[in-house]
């Protein structure tokens, strides 16, 4: 069945330095989403983004999905204490949305 | 507008007793789902609502959870009986089915342990 990745796990970065993480699906994908998970809390809307080569922007984040349509990548730059959480893929094959494995983001002071 | 609510918001459970979780989604989203979220890892989905039917429970262990949305608003989510890898956040998320864009909206979440 399919199944998304992300990479890193885990990513430690001093607050001001940039941030990716990459997502892949092992199968082409209609659209894709991405979340936001704070500690303690629940997943939280970022953007989705549906057209191949699609890049879009949200202030200091940057979402982009490959021209296959089947990996995405989300850049941070210039990274903030208030970016800690942990960062989610969310892939859409026929009907229905796959998560990815997630990326838990430290940013350190 | 009013978010996803979710109860009990914590439930501590032996292994082999029985759980019931609720979610009431946001007025007038159609789409439910209910996602079971293990400590370290993304929200797997367990089971897709579209009003009152059923979309997708590929993911559902049927022998011991089920799950129901009566009249397509509030639904249930139970486990009987619970084993102790049932251990888990499970979260509610609605969406509004009419449109393109299925942003899911989700619920705080019942984090249950089975001991």
């Amino acid at each position: 069945g399919q199944q998304v990745m992300q990479i890193p796990q885990y990513q430690h970065v001093q607050e001001g330095e940039d941030f990716t993480t990459y997502c892949n699906s092992s199968t082409t994908l209609s659209n894709i989403q991405w979340y936001k998970q704070r500690p303690g809390g629940h997943p939280v809307f970022l953007i989705q983004l549906v057209k191949s080569g699609e890049v879009k922007k949200q202030k200091r984040l940057t979402f982009q999905f490959g021209e296959a349509k089947k990996n995405s990548s989300l850049h941070i730059t210039a990274t903030q204490t208030t970016d800690v959480g942990t960062y989610f893929c969310a892939g859409r094959g026929t009907y229905k949305y796959i998560f990815g494995t997630g990326t838990r983001l430290k940013v350190l002071a | 507008e009013a978010g996803v609510a979710q109860s009990p918001r914590y439930k501590i459970i032996e292994k082999r007793q029985s759980v019931a979780f609720w979610c009431n989604p946001i007025s007038g989203h159609a789409t439910l789902y209910w996602y079971q979220q293990i400590l370290g890892q993304g929200p797997k989905l367990l089971i897709q609502f579209q009003n009152n039917g059923v979309v997708d429970d590929s993911q559902l262990p049927k022998d011991r959870f089920s799950a129901e949305r009566l009249k397509g608003v509030d639904s249930t989510l139970k486990i009987q009986p619970a084993k102790l890898e049932d251990s888990a956040v499970y979260l509610c998320a609605s969406s509004r089915a009419d449109r393109e864009l299925y942003e899911q909206y989700f619920g705080p979440g019942t984090r249950l342990t089975v001991t």
